[in-house]
Order: structure tokens, then sequence, then C-alpha cells
């Protein structure tokens, strides 16, 4: 049972346009939601996170939105660069079971130039 | 800046072979995580520690065992190993103050 479904699995876009990927979660208890890039040969790094007290972060080109009451949180990656492309994933963690992450399947993005 | 390394990139063990996957990390943090990573399942949590001698499964532990006897170094054991293991594994550390989790660059075992 995968607690955190993102989709879609790959993304196409053009340099310059928006990338949007999606993730829906079922736990309720869940309370911090980062998304990590992952570049091919390196470990997952964290991109950018959110608390579900807040709808919406941004950090320069990239952007979380997110909806408490429909469960579900996005990432929109504006203006993307060749140098986005890479594989993103979101994930969600509860503070009071330790903070483990629950990853989505991950989103390989190409960003044509 | 925070160093993960894990001992091997690329690793090739037979069907019942005992495998050692080790992890080393350089900031002084209290909690490490092994996770596998495949295709279209994103990074699956198999076993976590905070402190030393102290670990706790996470989501798929069957199979697989772990050591902490330094704080900074966690072992993933795999005790016989089987064509199902065959994954990337990834380390991971944290500190016990912030949420960031920081990567190793993966080890990729194949078992024959």
């Amino acid at each position: 049972q995968q607690q955190v479904k993102q989709s879609p699995q790959s993304l196409i876009v053009q340099k310059g346009g928006i990338s949007i990927i999606n993730c829906a979660y079922e736990n309720t208890a869940f309370d911090y939601f980062p998304w990590y890039q992952q570049f091919p040969g390196k470990g997952p790094a964290l991109l950018i996170a959110i608390r579900p007290d807040v709808s919406e972060k941004k950090e320069g080109r990239f952007t979380i939105s997110f909806n408490k009451s429909a469960k579900q949180f996005s990432l929109h990656i504006m203006d993307s660069q060749p140098g986005d492309s890479a594989t993103y994933f979101c994930a969600a963690s509860r503070e009071a079971a330790g903070n483990k992450l629950t990853f989505g399947g991950g989103t390989r993005v190409l960003v044509k130039p | 800046d925070v160093k993960v390394t894990q001992s091997s990139r690329y690793l090739v063990k037979r069907t019942g072979e005992k495998v050692f996957l080790e992890c080393v990390q350089d900031m002084d943090h209290e909690n490490m995580f092994w996770y596998r990573q495949d295709p279209g399942l994103g990074l699956r949590l198999i076993y976590f520690s905070y402190d030393v001698k102290m670990k706790e499964k996470g989501d798929i532990p069957e199979g697989y065992s772990v050591s902490r006897e330094k704080k900074e170094r966690f072992s993933l054991i795999l005790e016989s190993a089987s064509t199902n293991q065959t994954s990337m594994y990834l380390c991971a550390s944290r500190s016990g103050t912030h949420l960031e989790q920081y990567f190793g660059p993966g080890t990729r075992l194949t078992v024959t």
C-alpha cells in the first residue's frame, strides 16, 4: 500500500515551460512534506519543503502548493531549464513518528532545450 | 558540507552470499537510514537508527539486518542475498534537530 502517490511518472517539457508534479497522501497525521531532487549517479537532495499550516511556499523557480482538505500537494517548476532535468520525489512524514519519510514513486523530468 | 559516503558504487554478488553495505557520515548525525530505490516505487525505508546500537524496522525489513556500533557508521547486512534484492541502496543521515536527510550516492547491488 503506497501511502504517497505521485504522478506523472515522467514528464517532458520545453525550456522555459512549467513542470507540474502532483502527489496525494492518505495519512492525515503527516505534518511535513518535502520534495527531493535526484540527478543521475547521485543521491537525492532536499529541494524544498512545506508544513500543512501554509498553502504555498516558493523558493526561486520552485513552488509547492498544498491542499490540506484534498490531501494533495504539488511541485511547480517555473521557467524550466535543461539543468532541472532530474528525478523528483515527493515525501511525507509525521514528527511524532520520528519523521520517517514515506516517498512517492518519483517523476523523471526532461527539459528539452 | 555534510558528507555521506557508501563503501561501494557497484556490487555484484551471488545468490546466498552474505552482503555488507557500509555507510559513513561525517556530521555527527544521530539518525541514519537505509533505503532501497526501485523504479516506480520510489525510496522505501528498510531500517533506521536513532542512536548507537539502536535500530528500528522500516517498511521493508524482511531479509535485511543492520548494525550501528559507532555513531558515524551504519551497516546494512543481507544475510543470504536473493535475486529480488537486486536494487539501488541509499544511505541517509539526519541530525536530531533538523528534518533534512542527507543522502549518499548509492550502491547498485546486483544479485545473480
